[in-house]
C-alpha cells in the first residue's frame, strides 16, 4: 500500500539556519504531494503541494520539489525563524480513495 | 469564510457515557473526513465520507459511528467512551478522495475518565 516516511525528530535549530526535513514516498501512479504544519494547540494547516513530477510548491518561504525518479518531497527553507517551530507532515493522496500521512517531524528553533 | 468548524473544543467524558463531536464546513466540499490524533501515532484516520449519502471506515472504526447529515455536515458519536478514547479529534474536509488537499478544522480535545 501508499506510505510516507519522513525524517525522525525532534530537529533543533538555530535561527537563520538553513532547514530540510526528508520525506519519501511509496506509491502506485502519480500522487499529488503536499506538505502540512500544525502550530501547537492547533490544527493542521495546508503549507504548500506538487500535483505532478518536477512541480516545485513554496510557500511562506518553504519550498518542496515533487521528484519522481527519487520518490521524494523534500521541505526547505533558506533561514527560518522561532516562528517556524511547529511539527510538519508529508502527505500524499493517489487516484484512489487514500490520503496518507506522515508520522510527523517537530521543528524547535531556539533564538 | 469560516473554513471547517469543530464543535465543542473540550469534552470531559466519564467512562461509558456518550457524546456527538460536530463538524461543518463551507467550502462546498464534497468529501469529509475524522481523525485522531495521539501522541507519537500520528493522524489516524476513524471513517469518512467521499461524498454526501457515503461513509467508509477508515483504520480505526471501532467504537465510533458517523452521520453525514447534509453536503456541510459529519458528525462523529461515541456511545460508550472508554479510556482508549482520550485523544485529539479532528475534522477535515476535501473537495474529493482523489489527489485533493484537505482542509482541517480547530480540533477537539476530548479526555475519558
Amino acid at each position: 500500500g501508499n506510505s510516507v516516511t519522513q525524517m525522525e525528530g525532534p530537529v533543533t535549530l538555530s535561527e537563520e539556519a538553513f532547514l530540510t526535513i526528508n520525506c519519501t514516498y511509496t506509491a502506485t501512479g502519480y500522487p499529488s504531494l503536499f506538505w502540512y504544519v500544525q502550530y501547537p494547540g492547533e490544527g493542521l494547516q495546508l503549507l504548500l503541494k506538487a500535483t505532478k513530477a518536477d512541480d516545485k510548491g513554496s510557500n511562506k518561504g518553504f519550498e518542496a520539489t515533487y521528484r519522481k525518479e527519487t520518490t521524494s518531497f523534500h521541505l526547505e527553507k533558506g533561514s527560518v525563524q522561532v516562528s517556524d517551530s511547529a511539527v510538519y507532515f508529508c502527505a500524499l493522496s493517489d487516484y484512489g480513495q487514500n490520503f496518507v500521512f506522515g508520522p510527523g517531524t517537530r521543528l524547535s528553533v531556539l533564538p | 469564510n469560516a473554513g471547517v468548524t469543530q464543535t465543542p473544543k473540550f469534552q470531559v467524558l466519564k467512562t461509558g457515557q456518550s457524546m456527538t463531536l460536530q463538524c461543518a464546513q463551507d467550502m462546498n466540499h464534497n468529501s469529509m473526513y475524522w481523525y485522531r490524533q495521539d501522541p507519537g501515532m500520528g493522524l489516524r484516520l476513524i471513517y469518512y465520507s467521499a461524498s454526501e449519502g457515503t461513509t467508509d471506515k477508515g483504520e480505526v472504526p471501532n467504537g465510533y459511528n458517523v452521520s453525514r447529515l447534509n453536503k456541510r455536515e459529519f458528525s462523529l458519536r461515541l456511545e460508550s467512551a472508554a479510556p482508549s478514547q482520550t485523544s485529539v479529534y479532528f475534522c477535515a474536509s476535501s473537495l474529493g478522495t482523489s489527489g485533493y488537499e484537505q482542509y482541517f478544522g480547530p480540533g477537539t480535545r476530548l479526555t475519558v475518565t
